[in-house]
This record gives C-alpha cells, sequence and structure tokens, in this order.
C-alpha cells in the first residue's frame, strides 16, 4: 500500500498562473480532505469530501476549486494563482464512518512557490 | 468555536530529558483529541489520540491524557531521543461534524541534542 500520494512534490508558479494538485489514495477511504500548512498557523483546512462525486468548503477555500470524480482521487486547483498561496499543501484521507472519530492519513505534501 | 493552542516553540531538550508539550482545546461539545508528528521533510503521522475524558492516549513512549476539567491534552515522554526531534501538532475532531475535520494548534518544534 502507497497510502496517501500527492504530485507534484514542489512546483514554482508564476502570479496568474494556474496549476493543479492531485492527491490520491488506496485505503479505498471515504472521506478525503485539502489542508494548508503557513509557518505559525498550524494547518488549515481549504476543501474537503464525504464521498466520490461531493466537495464542500472548509476554512480557507477562496481562490481553490477541487474535484472528486473518482473515490480514490482528490484533485485542488488553483485557477489564477497569488503570492498568499505559497504554502505548503497536505491531502489526507479518512475512512470517516458514522459516529467514529477517524485517524486521518496524509500525503507527504506538495511545496509551492508563486512569484 | 473551537480551537487548540500550543505552547511556542521551538523547545530544545538533551537526549534522556522529560518533555511536556502543553495543548488546551476550546469546545462547545466533546471532542476527540490528538497528537500528530511531523518529521523533517515529511507528512504528519498519528500519534496518539484519546475520545473521551480521563483516556490516556500512548504510543513510542510518549502520553497525554484528555483532562476535561482543565480542557488540556498535554503530551510527556519520559526520556527523549535524537530520533524525537520533530514537530508536533495538537488537533481535535468535533464529533457532531460530520466532516471529521481536524482543528489543529500552530505546532510545536522539538529539537533533542546528543
Amino acid at each position: 500500500n502507497a497510502g496517501v500520494t500527492q504530485t507534484p512534490k514542489f512546483r514554482v508558479l508564476k502570479t496568474g498562473q494556474s496549476m493543479t494538485l492531485l492527491c490520491a489514495q488506496d485505503m479505498n477511504h471515504e472521506y478525503m480532505y485539502w489542508y494548508r500548512q503557513d509557518p505559525g498557523m498550524g494547518l488549515r483546512l481549504i476543501h474537503y469530501s464525504v464521498g466520490e462525486g461531493t466537495t464542500a468548503k472548509g476554512e480557507v477555500p477562496d481562490g481553490y476549486n477541487v474535484s472528486r470524480l473518482k473515490k480514490q482521487n482528490f484533485l485542488l486547483g488553483l485557477e489564477s494563482a497569488a503570492p498568499s498561496q505559497t504554502s505548503v499543501y497536505f491531502c489526507a484521507s479518512s475512512a470517516g464512518l458514522a459516529g467514529r472519530q477517524e485517524t486521518q492519513y496524509f500525503g507527504p505534501g506538495t511545496r509551492l512557490l508563486v512569484l | 468555536g473551537n480551537s487548540v493552542t500550543q505552547m511556542e516553540g521551538p523547545v530544545t531538550l538533551s537526549e534522556e530529558a522529560f518533555l511536556t508539550i502543553n495543548c488546551t482545546y476550546t469546545a462547545t461539545g466533546y471532542p476527540s483529541l490528538f497528537w500528530y508528528v511531523q518529521y523533517p521533510g515529511e507528512g504528519l503521522q498519528l500519534l496518539l489520540k484519546a475520545t473521551k475524558a480521563d483516556d490516556k492516549g500512548s504510543n513510542k513512549g510518549f502520553e497525554a491524557t484528555y483532562r476535561k476539567e482543565t480542557t488540556s491534552f498535554h503530551l510527556e515522554k519520559g526520556s527523549v531521543q535524537v530520533s524525537d526531534s520533530a514537530v508536533y501538532f495538537c488537533a481535535l475532531s468535533d464529533p457532531t461534524d460530520s466532516s471529521y475535520k481536524l482543528i489543529f494548534g500552530s505546532g510545536t518544534r522539538l529539537l533533542v541534542r546528543p
């Protein structure tokens, strides 16, 4: 099992460019999440999905879009990158069974620099 | 709203020293509490968790007890090793929130010197 994988590992963008971050999990998890990590601020939730074909906004969704066309994949898109989106992006997944506090499993992260 | 507060880092210790990293939370209900660890260049890994008051989570020599009366979940280890150098995150999950999202503290960097 690879667990949660993220592509790419590192990317440099110019302001206004677009890109898609890919997250894949092989644990058959229902729930998937995108977080961003900034110095001194911990991780903040961008968007999440509770199942194939569903998405929902998190704490800091502005400037991002997501899609969950397949259960194992969760894509994060930046339509027009801004320097404020320079961050480390983490994807996570969990089984999300009702009534239980399921562990989230994290990918290795994508470091994004917007110039 | 729900929130988590952690002690500021970095925390620098000598090998075999005792470790405490403080974590307090604010929540309207009865959250589950977690400690995640992030080693350099890696993603976050679950270290331990507790789902109700007075529960003690433990793993790899680390322990934390869910204290509802003080709304705390402090992380402790009796004898740290150089390999414990990492960033530690306290987090909570609200069982009434169907997203099961995690709310994180800001993280505490631990550096253990030989």
